[in-house]
């Protein structure tokens, strides 16, 4: 089993300033199967990023997403007020995992 | 519009069975691979199961192998999770998910609460 590591846990950022977030994989996953997605309160989670680094459809050109092998980076420019949430990273090499998730909060 | 909605949830009793529903539509449902994730309240994201597109590869977390069996019926354009020995620890917001691009979720409806309790 895949276990990925996010940190931090809890990001404090105000809006404008730049989010980085990580993911560290407990072995290697091929880059085209992690994936980062976004989940506010009472909502189902969207995706965001696919394939490491590709956006998914209708996501603004602020979140990007980067890395391989066991580390990955989502990165958010200039946060929006909308931005903060939970992010979760997701391998799908084998079978399925999550990370346990980076809460962004404003602050 | 991709739609999917998850229905069957309740409160349970531990030691009980539960199938849930997740009807989709919006989409050629045949074509894509679906998904069961939970979120136990104020937690993270659990996978819980996957199918595929024609039901030949299936896969589960060790924490519900043995318990709970994933199927479909693409004529009905719907997945479903059976749900066996249920025990307090499976208490969850279930979300069925679709397939997009790389294997990921693309697609998510809003969830079904399972509460197992005496």
């Amino acid at each position: 089993e895949i276990v990925l590591t996010q940190s931090p846990a809890t990001l404090s950022l105000s809006p404008g300033e730049r989010a980085t977030l990580s993911c560290r994989a407990s072995q290697s996953v091929h880059s085209t199967y992690l994936a980062w997605y976004q989940q506010k309160p009472g909502q189902a989670p969207r995706l965001l990023i696919y394939d490491a680094s590709i956006r998914a459809n209708g996501i603004p050109a602020r979140f990007s997403g980067s890395g391989s092998g066991t580390d990955f980076t989502l990165t958010i420019n200039s946060l929006e007020p909308e931005d903060f949430a939970v992010y979760y990273c997701q391998q799908l090499s084998d079978w399925c995992s999550f990370g346990q998730g980076t809460k962004l909060e404003i602050k | 519009e991709v739609k999917l909605v998850e229905s069957g949830g309740g409160l349970v009793q531990p030691g009980r069975s539960l199938r849930l529903s997740c009807a989709a539509s919006g989409f050629t449902f045949d074509n894509y691979a679906m998904f069961w994730v939970r979120q136990a309240p104020g937690k993270g994201l659990e996978w819980v199961s996957s199918i595929s597109w024609n039901s030949d590869s299936i896969g589960y977390a060790d924490s519900v192998k043995g318990r709970f069996t994933i199927s479909r019926d693409n004529a009905q354009n719907s997945v479903y999770l059976q749900m066996n020995s249920l025990t307090t620890e499976d208490t969850a917001f279930y979300f069925c998910a679709k397939e997009g691009m790389a294997r990921s979720y693309d697609s998510w409806g809003q969830g079904t609460l399972v509460t197992v309790s005496s």
